[in-house]
């Protein structure tokens, strides 16, 4: 069981450039949502989805977007990275929102 | 937005039960206390989630006063594999799961 799979675990770009990390999970979860956690930092909600079709803001959601055009699938959209955007990307999900959340390995992305 | 408040930091010994204290005074009246814990480089891992009064697992109790205004996290007899960061959780405005800053426990031999 793959749980919630999170694509590339690594990468570095330039300022202006845009590129999707990709989070995938074969529970049949509900809810999913991304975060980002900086050095030394707790977790901040980036944006989050209660259902396909369904996508809502989180604390920080400027320049991300997402969409959530299947149950396994939640890809997050860096627009025109910035190097304040450098950080580590987590993906979760839960069957019920409220429930237990599963996390994948994170991503780490470098902006320069 | 609704917030919670943790200790930033705590030291503790190899053996020892250690208690950390989360303050949510805003929390809705349907919604869960949950515990993470989080190792470097990895995401958060669920510990122990409950409504009120007491939860046990085998990893973990969870003591809840009746005002539900904050939660208690009980590690029995801790060991060196438990320095790690713990979060307290809680539905935020109905849907929102936010985390707090977490506690750094420092486990010593």
């Amino acid at each position: 069981n793959a749980g919630v799979t999170q694509t590339p675990k690594f990468q570095v770009l330039k300022t202006g450039q845009s590129m999707t990390l990709q989070c995938a999970q074969d529970m049949n979860h509900e809810y999913m949502s991304w975060y980002r956690q900086d050095p030394g930092m707790g977790l901040r909600l980036i944006h989050y989805s209660v259902g396909a079709g369904i996508t809502d803001q989180g604390e920080v959601p400027n320049g991300y977007n997402v969409s959530r055009s299947t149950t396994e699938d939640f890809p997050l959209r860096l627009l025109s990275a910035a190097p304040s955007q450098t950080s580590v990307y987590f993906c979760a999900s839960s069957r019920p929102q409220g429930g237990e959340l599963f996390f994948g390995e994170g991503s780490r992305l470098t902006v320069l | 937005l609704a917030k919670t408040t943790q200790p930033i930091s705590m030291d503790s010994y190899e053996g020892q039960e250690v208690n950390i204290t989360c303050s949510h005074n805003n929390i809705a009246t349907n919604d869960y206390i949950t515990w993470y814990q989080q190792f470097p480089s990895q995401g958060p891992r669920f510990i122990i989630q409950g409504y009120k009064t007491k939860v046990t697992n085998e990893v973990a109790s969870l003591f809840i006063p009746a005002d539900r205004k904050s939660s208690t996290l009980s590690l029995p007899r801790v060991s060196l594999s438990d320095t790690a960061v713990y979060y307290c959780l809680f539905n935020n405005a109905g849907n929102m799961l936010t985390f707090g800053g977490g506690t750094r426990l420092m486990v010593k031999p």
